[in-house]
């Protein structure tokens, strides 16, 4: 099973500024298939970003994906009041083999 | 627009089970994968399993491997989970999502948060 291990776990950061998220994997992750999701209080998970890269349709181009190796980034530039939430990555699309990070949370400083 | 919209919230007792459905509308549904996502109270997010209903067959984490049916109906366009001898630990919010090949899982319900209490 590959297992996603996110870090830091938290990050406290102001708004405006950038915030980097990473998520690395245990083996090989094709980049078509790894996902970063946003998930406020009380509400359900958002996608953000598909194909390690990609926006999802209605996400500001403030958020930003990439990979390199079995190392994934969600970067959150400028950031604003409602970006301040937790962030889970996701393999997808290999059904038994589909696991999600543990999640970081950003929190305002 | 597609939406998902699950059944309301459970109260079951210990050894019993619960049968969670997520209604779909705005799409064509035996073409995407409909994917099962739970989440405990104070925790992350843990994938259960899916299944694509042009493809009938599901697929189940094994955490849940013995325990938990996924079933579709066409005829309503409603996936279904079940999850039998429920304990307290199964105290969460279940989601249900679909994904698409390569889209991850882009539209998602809005939670049935199922308790397991004695």
């Amino acid at each position: 099973e590959i297992v996603l291990t996110q870090s830091p776990g938290t990050l406290s950061l102001s708004p405006g500024e950038t915030a980097t998220l990473s998520c690395r994997a245990s083996q090989t992750v094709s980049s078509h298939y790894l996902g970063w999701y946003q998930q406020r209080p009380g509400q359900a998970p958002r996608l953000l970003i598909y194909g390690a890269s990609t926006r999802a349709t209605g996400i500001p181009d403030r958020f930003s994906g990439s990979a390199s190796g079995t190392d994934f980034t969600l970067t959150i530039s400028r950031l604003e009041p409602e970006d301040f939430a937790v962030y889970y990555c996701q393999q997808y699309g290999s059904f038994s083999q589909n696991t999600f990070g543990q999640g970081t949370k950003v929190e305002i400083k | 627009q597609v939406q998902l919209v699950q059944s309301g919230a459970e109260v079951k007792k210990p050894g019993s089970s619960v049968k969670v459905s997520c209604k779909t509308s705005g799409g064509t549904f035996n073409t995407f994968t409909i994917a099962w996502v739970r989440q405990a109270p104070g925790h992350g997010l843990e994938w259960m399993g899916g299944i694509t209903p042009i493809f009938g067959r599901p697929d189940y984490a094994q955490k849940f491997q013995g325990r938990i049916t996924i079933t579709t109906d066409d005829s309503t366009d409603t996936a279904y989970m079940e999850l039998s001898s429920l304990t307290p630990e199964d105290t969460a919010v279940y989601y249900c999502a679909r994904e698409q090949t390569f889209l991850g899982l882009d539209f998602w319900g809005q939670g049935t948060l199922v308790t397991v209490s004695s």
